[in-house]
């Protein structure tokens, strides 16, 4: 059972470059979460999803998509990545009936 | 909208010593609270919970934080620091449906041996 896992640990894109940050968990929770982390900040709510098929904006969805085709993987996806993107990206999954939430390792991106 | 605060981005505590993280929070209906540690490049592990019932909970490796509804406060406490206490702590609410967390900004605990 490896819980939540994020492929790449790390990347450096440069400005008007997308790429899809991965978010896989083994556990079959229906909800799945991604945030950033700022230094000082604590962690912003992107997107999130409650099943296969339905996703919803968080706090700041601009400038991110994602997609939910299965209840394994919810990536994220940076179209055209700006400096402001820079950050470190948590993804969490949870079952329903039950409030915690386990996070991923996380994937550390620089856009230069 | 609930949301939480923490003040003081860093605290040093020395080996042995008491370690309390502040938090207080904002919500207008019964608060579901959390706090959370962050290891140095690891993900969020959860340290404990408040949702309903004893309003002093317990949690892993000895930290305990008590709901005071008077004072809109879920502060963690732990009697004695130990070196390994060493992360990033952070306060979060339930906000709204679908258990969206609101997370406070953190404080980093520097053990001092």
């Amino acid at each position: 059972n490896a819980g939540v896992t994020q492929t790449p640990k790390f990347r450096i894109l440069k400005i008007g470059q997308s790429m899809t940050l991965q978010c896989t968990q083994d556990m079959n929770h229906n909800y799945m979460y991604w945030y950033r982390q700022d230094p000082g900040m604590g962690l912003k709510l992107i997107y999130y999803s409650v099943g296969a098929g339905i996703t919803d904006k968080g706090e700041v969805p601009n400038g991110y998509n994602v997609s939910r085709s299965t209840t394994e993987d919810f990536p994220l996806r940076l179209e055209l990545a700006a400096p402001s993107q820079t950050s470190v990206y948590f993804c969490a999954s949870r079952t329903s009936g039950d409030d915690e939430q386990f996070f991923g390792p996380g994937t550390r991106l620089t856009v230069l | 909208a609930q949301s939480v605060t923490q003040l003081g981005s860093h605290v040093s505590v020395s080996e042995g010593a008491l370690v309390l993280l502040r938090c207080n929070y904002s919500s207008s209906v019964p608060p579901y609270l959390f706090w959370y540690v962050q290891y140095p490049n690891q993900g969020l592990q959860l340290l404990l919970k408040y949702t309903t019932g004893a309003t002093l909970v317990k949690g892993i490796n000895g930290f305990e934080a008590e709901f005071k509804k008077s004072e809109t406060s879920f502060h963690l406490t732990k009697p004695s620091a130990h070196m390994s206490d060493a992360a990033e702590y952070f306060c979060a609410v339930l906000r709204g449906g679908n258990n969206r967390l609101a997370f406070g900004k953190g404080n980093q605990v520097v053990v001092i041996p």
